[in-house]
């Protein structure tokens, strides 16, 4: 079946290092993809999207990297600060389907 | 404006019982999601609303869990005799339509099955 997945289940930086949250996925018909972060106790919030017509898409400090060849999307973060410690979610969704698939989430820890 | 709200907060109920969870979505957004959520994990989708569409019901994990939606807007996530493996966190989120939207999450219903 479908899965989505990253590689590291916790990541530890420094403040204003930059971060790299990785996310494999399986399904090949997913053509939409979104990051999210997760604080303690809230909600998903959506930090990112891409679609599957491009391979790059920059926000606000962050950046967002899609490999469809092997499947594998990434999300980094320049100069993290401390609050940007949270969990890190990505998820696929095929469009013509409607649900999201999620991966487990990284947690990253900013220290000072 | 108004995010998605999710009620109550908390819930705590016994073993047995049927609990309704409450969700509303940003007003305009058509489609309406439920996700679960367990400790240090991921989220596991439970249904989707797209407009007058059938809902997918695909994610709902026993014939104990059904879920409406109310004049296209508020949804009820029920759980009837609730089991202790019920206890999570309830998550709705909406999005303008369905496709490529991000979707917008409440807070959550921290439900706990003693």
């Amino acid at each position: 079946g479908e899965s989505v997945g990253l590689h590291l289940p916790t990541l530890s930086v420094q403040e204003g290092d930059n971060s790299i949250i990785n996310c494999a996925y399986s399904n090949s018909a997913s053509d939409y993809f979104i990051w999210y972060k997760q604080e303690s106790g809230k909600g998903p919030q959506f930090i990112i999207d891409i679609r599957s017509n491009m391979d790059k898409r920059q926000g606000q400090r962050v950046t967002v990297l899609l490999n469809k060849t092997v499947k594998h999307l990434s999300l980094q973060i320049a100069a993290t600060q401390p609050g940007d410690s949270a969990v890190y979610f990505c998820a696929e969704r095929n469009t013509n389907a409607g649900k999201s698939t999620f991966g487990d989430g990284t947690t990253l820890t900013v220290k000072p | 404006g108004a995010g998605v709200s999710q009620s109550p907060s908390n819930k705590v109920t016994e073993k047995g019982k049927d609990v309704e969870l409450r969700c509303d979505p940003i007003s305009g957004h058509t489609a309406l999601y439920w996700y679960r959520q367990s400790l240090g994990q991921g989220l596991e989708f439970l249904i989707y609303f797209q407009g007058n569409s059938a809902p997918d019901k695909s994610g709902l994990p026993s014939d104990r869990f059904s879920a409406e939606r109310t004049g296209g807007s508020v949804s009820t996530l029920t759980i009837q005799r609730t089991q202790q493996e019920d206890s999570a966190v309830y998550l709705c989120a909406s999005s303008l339509m369905g496709g490529a939207q991000p979707q917008h999450f409440g807070d959550g219903t921290r439900l706990s099955i003693l």
